[in-house]
C-alpha cells in the first residue's frame, strides 16, 4: 500500500544553517505530495505542495522537488530562523479517494 | 474565509465513557477526514467522509465511529473509553473532488484526556 517515510529526529541547527528533511514514498499510479508544518499547540498548516513529476513547491523560503525516479520529496530550506522550529510532516495523497498518508514527522529546533 | 473548527478543544473524561467530537469544515468543503495524533504512533487516519458517506477508513476498532451531515460538519464519537484514547484528534477538510489528491485543511484539535 502507499506509505511515506521520513527522517527521524529530532533535529537541532544553528540560526541560519541549512535545512534538509528526507521523505521518500511508496506509491501506486501518481500521487500529490505535500509537506505540512505543526506549531506547538496547533493543528498542520500546508507548507507546500507538488502534484506532478519534476514539480517544486515552494513556500515561506522551504522548498521540496517531486522527483519520481527516487520516489523522493526532500524539503530544504536555505536559512532557518528561529520561527521555523516546529514539527514537519510530510505526506501523499494516492489516485483515488481523499486519504492521506502522513510520515511520523520531524521536529526541527532552531537555536539562535 | 473562517478555517476548520473543532469543538470542544479540550476534554477530559473517564475510563469506560463516550464521547463525541465534532467538526465544522471550511464552507464549500465536503470532504471530512480525522485523525488521532499521539507521541507513540505520530499521526494516524480514522476515517473520511465525503457528502455524507464514508469513504475511507483507517485501521481503528469499531468503538470509533464517524458521521457528516448534509451540511458536512462531521462528528466523531467513541465509545467504552481506553487509557489508550487520549490524544489529539484532528479534523481535516477539502475541496469537493471525487478524485481527491488537494490540499487538506487542518483544525486546531481536540485534546482528549482520560483518566
Amino acid at each position: 500500500g502507499d506509505s511515506v517515510t521520513q527522517m527521524e529526529g529530532p533535529v537541532t541547527l544553528s540560526e541560519e544553517a541549512f535545512l534538509t528533511i528526507n521523505c521518500t514514498y511508496t506509491a501506486t499510479g501518481y500521487p500529490s505530495l505535500f509537506w505540512y508544518v505543526q506549531y506547538p499547540g496547533e493543528g498542520l498548516q500546508l507548507l507546500l505542495k507538488a502534484t506532478k513529476a519534476d514539480d517544486k513547491g515552494s513556500n515561506k523560503g522551504f522548498e521540496a522537488t517531486y522527483r519520481k525516479e527516487t520516489t523522493s520529496f526532500h524539503l530544504e530550506k536555505g536559512s532557518v530562523q528561529v520561527s521555523d522550529s516546529a514539527v514537519y510532516f510530510c505526506a501523499l495523497s494516492g489516485a483515488t479517494g481523499n486519504q492521506f498518508y502522513f510520515g511520523t514527522g520531524t521536529s526541527l529546533t532552531v537555536i539562535p | 474565509k473562517a478555517g476548520v473548527t473543532q469543538t470542544p478543544r479540550y476534554l477530559i473524561k473517564t475510563r469506560g465513557q463516550q464521547v463525541t467530537l465534532s467538526c465544522s469544515p471550511i464552507s464549500g468543503h465536503r470532504s471530512v477526514s480525522w485523525y488521532q495524533q499521539t507521541p507513540g504512533q505520530g499521526l494516524q487516519f480514522l476515517f473520511e467522509y465525503f457528502s455524507e458517506t464514508q469513504r475511507n477508513k483507517g485501521n481503528f476498532p469499531g468503538r470509533f465511529s464517524g458521521r457528516q451531515f448534509s451540511n458536512s460538519r462531521s462528528e466523531m464519537n467513541v465509545s467504552t473509553l481506553e487509557l489508550g484514547d487520549s490524544a489529539l484528534y484532528l479534523c481535516a477538510s477539502s475541496l469537493p473532488t471525487l478524485a481527491g489528491r488537494n490540499e487538506q485543511f487542518f483544525g486546531p484539535g481536540t485534546r482528549l484526556t482520560v483518566l
